[in-house]
């Protein structure tokens, strides 16, 4: 049983261009949830997905969109992007929203 | 005021020492999480707690809800342990806050 997958692991990206980090949740699982975790810093929430929508956000601006496919599998697209939006971006995985959620491995995004 | 504060903020401890990692919440939970990430980043839950306590091997974490605190405990450190600790709460909105994290070394 796969967990959590994350794609890509790496990604340089510079400044101004669009980005897309894909997850896909552990098996049985239908929430998806992301993060944005700095360097040195704790992951912060952006937002969670569930039944192909949008439930909850975190205080992150618009350029930050997300979208869940039929298959609970999740995209991450990150517009216009700037230098501090270098980080490592986290997906976790849950049944339902309010069960334990397994972490991918992440995608570590570097914006030049 | 971070509404998830942890202590110590990094921590260096000989292999064998008994270490103690803090996290104090300001809000409502439903449940406390501690995590271990490794640096590359991968992200382990280790515990998850909403009263008491819990233990794991030489891994204990407690939580006393009245006090808005919980405590992550290694037993006999070992330098495999080197990691981030970062506690993680679930407040009773189901929005998940996290900590600034403890940086753990264990030097052998």
């Amino acid at each position: 049983d796969a967990g959590v997958t994350q794609s890509p692991t790496h990604l340089i990206k510079t400044r101004g261009q669009q980005v897309t980090l894909r997850c896909s949740p552990k098996s049985g699982h239908d929430t998806v949830s992301w993060y944005q975790q700095a360097l040195g810093q704790g992951p912060q929430f952006i937002f969670q997905y569930y039944e192909e929508e949008e439930r909850q956000r975190g205080n992150f601006p618009d350029r930050f969109s997300g979208h869940q496919y039929p298959n609970y599998s999740s995209e991450l697209n990150v517009n216009a992007l700037l230098l501090g939006d270098s980080a490592l971006y986290l997906c976790a995985s849950s049944f339902c929203t309010q069960e334990t959620q397994y972490f991918g491995p992440g995608t570590r995004l570097l914006v030049l | 005021k971070n509404e998830v504060e942890q202590s110590p903020q990094n921590l260096t401890a000989q292999e064998g020492e008994f270490i103690t990692i803090n996290c104090s919440y300001s809000v409502g939970i439903s449940a406390l999480h501690w995590l271990q990430q490794h640096p590359g980043g991968g992200i382990v839950s280790l515990f998850m707690l909403s009263s008491g306590k819990k233990k794991h091997g030489r891994l204990i974490a407690t939580i006393n809800i009245q006090e808005k605190h919980s405590s992550l405990h290694i037993t006999a450190s070992h330098p495999r342990d080197s990691a981030v600790y970062i506690c993680a709460v679930k407040t009773s909105y189901d929005k998940v806050i996290f900590g600034p994290g403890t940086s753990l070394s264990v030097i052998p």
